[in-house]
């Protein structure tokens, strides 16, 4: 049974860090590529980041662009999200997902870590 | 950036069909994706490649996508399809994109 979970959140003040990670397991981690979408309170869906399987490239979204960075560890089957210089706004759940492939979507969620950006 | 537009809430009778729009400049271009979600649950993919259902997903929902807009189906919609819905696409430039999300209301 494919199994994501995610920890790492909590309140943080603004221009503070965070390392969110997900755990994953019940397939072969490296094998796939791995996305960070989060859900602002009340709000949608909004894609944060991608990384591959294989040669660990990745993609941002703008709004995220040189504050994030994801990273994955295969021998961990581990995902991690670093999240720098927080504002008010990146205050959200933070999903991780799994993308078999570019025209296959999101295919399994985690059930999501809380990040509350607060003074 | 990409953007993409969807209504932001769509009523239906049980048994009836609910048809969710999703509006995006040559989307019909692009691969679209849905997702289901339920109040304080996970999104879970429903529809993936335009129109193909993962494993475990009712037949009920359908979709299609051509030109600039693409449109998840439900038929026979029943009480448990209330939910909130999303739409996504691959954009080369832009990666993933999220629609703004619809609500539908099953009454």
């Amino acid at each position: 049974e494919v199994q994501l979970l995610e920890s790492g959140g909590g309140l943080v003040q603004p221009g503070g860090s965070l390392r969110l990670s997900c755990a994953a397991s019940g397939f072969t981690f490296s094998s796939y590529a791995m996305s960070w979408v989060r859900q602002a309170p009340g709000k949608g869906l909004e894609w944060v980041s991608t990384i591959s399987g294989s040669d660990a490239s990745t993609s941002y979204a703008d709004s995220v662009k040189g504050r994030f960075t994801i990273s994955r560890d295969n021998s961990k089957n581990t995902l991690y999200l670093q999240v720098n210089s927080l504002r008010g706004g990146d205050t959200a759940v933070y999903y991780c997902a799994r993308r078999p492939g570019v025209y296959r979507g999101f295919d399994y969620w985690g059930q999501g870590t809380l990040v509350t950006v607060s003074s | 950036s990409y953007e993409l537009t969807q209504p932001p809430s769509v009523s239906v009778s049980p048994g009836q069909t609910a048809s969710i729009t999703c509006s995006g400049d040559k989307l019909g271009d692009k691969p679209a994706f849905w997702y289901q979600q339920k109040p304080g649950q996970s999104p879970v993919l429903v529809i993936y490649q335009d129109g193909m259902r993962p494993s475990g997903i009712p037949e009920r929902f359908s979709g299609s996508n051509s030109g600039n807009t693409a449109t998840l189906t439900i038929s026979g919609t029943q009480a448990m399809d209330e939910a909130d819905y999303y739409c996504q696409a691959w954009d080369s430039s832009s990666s993933y994109v999220f629609g703004t999300g619809t609500k539908v209301t099953v009454l």
